[in-house]
């Protein structure tokens, strides 16, 4: 299996919404509803966001937003905020997890 | 709060074996589906396998790339997972972190080093 295929670099201004993507396929992302995603901070362990395409874990803000269509995931994040700056990376089961390569999220 | 601890990381030769344990606190680790992760350097993050808990059967499912190779074991009376890797090649260098869950990941270890090399 592949990696999914994730933009490498994203940015916003404080107050934005943003959109990172995250392109599969029908043996992964469109084959499943096992899609999840991680942010993670220099330094820090990744923390889990969002589980099951669209389900926030406990205590994510609901500005963080999952979704998907066909064979890409989505993550939105809406009134982007300087601690949003981070790392995000995708992943999903289906036969097995794969992870996307990761996306930098820069707040300018 | 879930906590996971890994150990037992270090040089090995090609060809060599190494065992990964790792310790969970603040959790019921019994009723834990774990698995285990890596990230080699300068790549992505690679999922390794998972082991169900004992109540879902025990049983282990495996990544290809390392299917044979690494066995996922527990012993929830110590709340530990192990991670017993034979075979070693110099592409499974990495950092292997432990993590909870067995499709989405809760609590993530900081991870132990790995080094496959002559």
């Amino acid at each position: 299996q592949s990696a999914l295929t994730q933009p490498a670099s994203l940015s916003g201004s404080p107050g934005q919404s943003i959109t990172i993507s995250c392109a599969g396929t029908s043996s992964d992302v469109g084959g499943g509803d096992f899609v999840s995603w991680y942010q993670q901070h220099p330094g820090k362990t990744p923390k889990l966001m969002i589980y099951d395409v669209s389900v926030r874990a406990s205590g994510v803000p609901h500005r963080f937003f999952g979704s998907k269509s066909g064979n890409t995931a989505s993550l939105t994040i809406s009134g982007l905020q300087a601690e949003d700056e981070a790392y995000y990376y995708c992943s999903s089961y289906t036969n097995g997890v794969i992870f996307g390569g990761g996306t930098k999220l820069t707040v300018l | 709060e879930a906590q996971v601890v890994e150990s037992g990381g270090g040089l090995v030769r090609p060809g060599g074996s190494l065992r990964l344990s790792c310790v969970a606190s603040g959790f019921s680790f019994s009723d834990a589906w774990m698995s285990w992760v890596r990230r080699a350097p300068g790549k992505g993050l690679e999922w390794l396998g998972r082991i169900k808990k004992k109540a879902d059967g025990g049983t282990t499912e495996y990544a290809a790339p390392v299917k044979g190779r690494f066995t996922i074991s527990r012993d929830d009376s110590k709340d530990t997972l192990y991670l017993q890797m034979d075979s070693l090649k110099s592409e499974d260098t990495g950092v292997y972190s432990c993590v909870t869950g067995g499709h989405y990941f809760g609590a993530w270890g900081q991870g132990t080093l790995v080094t496959v090399s002559s």
